[in-house]
């Protein structure tokens, strides 16, 4: 089945260790999200690709950066994790922008802890 | 700012009845509307997207969409304790998709 990957699905990390994320898609989709939800809070988008092109929300930390090194893959770099960034991790793709083709397809998340 | 309200809830309903579900959002440009059904500890579950007012039904799912009065709802019919979950309602403008911060709704058996 076609489907959108997330490793690990449970990430313990220290105070200012860097921990990467990865997502993985087989639907062949051109824009991959990330987000960051944290409890009873809407999902808060960090950063999208669209294709290649990089897409950073103004109020994304410059702490977290991500990379696309192909179409199915992309990833998730916290460089140095604080408390406060504690949450569950969302990667979301989608096709092509335009009416109908927006559906988001949510991977299973992975939740980070920080200690 | 561009907003998506939800009433956090918690929506009780007992099993069989209806739930309805609502949303208002700020961005009067938006053109695409989603719900998503999210379990605790889960991700987001596409269930219904609507592009044009009116209703649309999938199965116990229906759908509305108002944009004159910026507001979409979602009714369930013959509600399950399976369905108890956080609803978020999601609305996109040019691929710039912002979430509300959800329903709990629970059904009671």
């Amino acid at each position: 089945d076609a489907m959108v990957i997330q490793n690990p699905r449970y990430q313990v990390t220290q105070f200012g260790k860097p921990v990467t994320l990865s997502c993985s898609q087989t639907l062949n989709h051109n824009v991959m999200y990330w987000y960051q939800q944290k409890s009873s809070q809407a999902p808060k988008l960090l950063f999208h690709y669209y294709d290649k092109d990089f897409n950073n929300e103004a109020d994304t930390p410059d702490n977290f950066q991500s990379r696309r090194p192909n179409t199915s893959f992309c990833f998730l770099d916290i460089r140095s994790p604080g408390l406060g960034d504690a949450a569950m991790y969302l990667c979301a793709t989608s096709r092509s922008p335009g009416m109908g083709a927006n559906e988001q397809f949510f991977g299973p998340g992975t939740r980070l802890t920080v200690l | 700012q561009k907003e998506v309200e939800q009433n956090s809830g918690p929506l009780s309903v007992p099993e069989g009845a209806i739930a309805s579900l609502n949303c208002t959002y700020s961005d009067r440009g938006s053109q695409s509307f989603f719900w998503y059904r999210q379990y605790s500890g889960k991700s987001p579950e596409l269930i219904m997207s609507i592009y044009s007012n009116g209703d649309k039904e999938d199965g116990r799912f229906t759908a509305q969409l108002n944009k004159a009065s910026q507001y979409v709802s979602l009714l369930i019919r013959d509600s399950q304790p399976s369905d108890s979950a956080t609803y978020l309602c999601a609305v996109n403008n040019n691929n710039d998709m912002r979430f509300g911060a959800g329903t709990r709704l629970t059904v009671k058996p």
